[in-house]
């Protein structure tokens, strides 16, 4: 079956940057896109970017354009997100997940457990 | 500010049907069939539960529902059970940002 599985909680210092893993197993890693949604405390759900995992191509809400990498091992089917300058509104439990088929405009089907990243002085 | 406005909160009785809205504009709703909705529980990942604006995954009851009418798109829970209650988003693709979701409706099932 497909899952999902993100690195642990991480506390970090404002201005430090925090790097999320997201591995991947059950299906063919390179046949669908990786999408990153984060969480703030008691919000809702807010888009960050999704990456191409068979060329490493991507994309980001612009907000994050400047701040966020977003990259794959193919090797060992996981993907990252790197999030830089923390700033403490970048408190959230960040979720990667899976696109249904390799498309720009496929929805998520599979979701990640998620990784809470809590930046603090 | 989501690009995409639900209502904060609606609510039903067991048995009952509720329908959730989500309204966009011609950029996303109104322009492309992706809207999807999901789920969430407390504590947990969203749960895909309609996509491409009517299809609903395996799995998913067909007590749930998607349609779309020009810019605005909406979900249906019919015979409401305690265990719909729950966070509900819509989803859309867009032609600028590209992906954007709406700002949650809570359900509360009386």
């Amino acid at each position: 079956q497909v899952q999902l599985v993100q690195s642990g909680a991480e506390v970090k210092k404002p201005g430090a940057s925090v790097k999320v893993s997201c591995k991947a197993s059950g299906y063919s890693f390179t046949g669908h896109y990786i999408h990153w949604v984060r969480q703030a405390p008691g919000q809702g759900l807010e888009w960050v970017g999704w990456i191409i995992t068979i060329s490493g191509g991507t994309n980001f809400a612009e907000k994050f354009q400047d701040r966020v990498t977003l990259t794959t091992d193919t090797s060992i089917s996981t993907a990252y997100m790197e999030l830089s300058r923390l700033r403490s509104d970048d408190t959230a439990v960040y979720y990667c997940a899976r696109t249904d088929y390799s498309s720009p405009r496929s929805h998520i089907d599979h979701w990640g457990q998620g990784t809470l990243v809590t930046v603090s002085s | 500010q989501p690009a995409l406005t639900q209502p904060a909160s609606v609510s039903g009785s067991p048995g009952q049907s509720i329908t959730i809205s989500c309204t966009g504009t011609s950029s996303d709703i109104g322009g492309f069939d992706t809207v999807s909705w999901y789920q969430q529980h407390p504590g947990k990942a969203p749960k895909l539960m309609i996509y491409e604006v009517i299809n609903r995954p395996s799995g998913v009851s067909n007590r749930f529902s998607g349609s779309k009418s020009g810019n605005t798109a909406s979900l249906t829970i019919s015979g409401l059970q305690p265990d719909d209650e729950a966070d509900y988003y819509c989803y859309s693709y867009t032609s600028s940002s590209p992906w954007v979701f709406g700002g949650g409706t809570k359900l509360t099932v009386l």
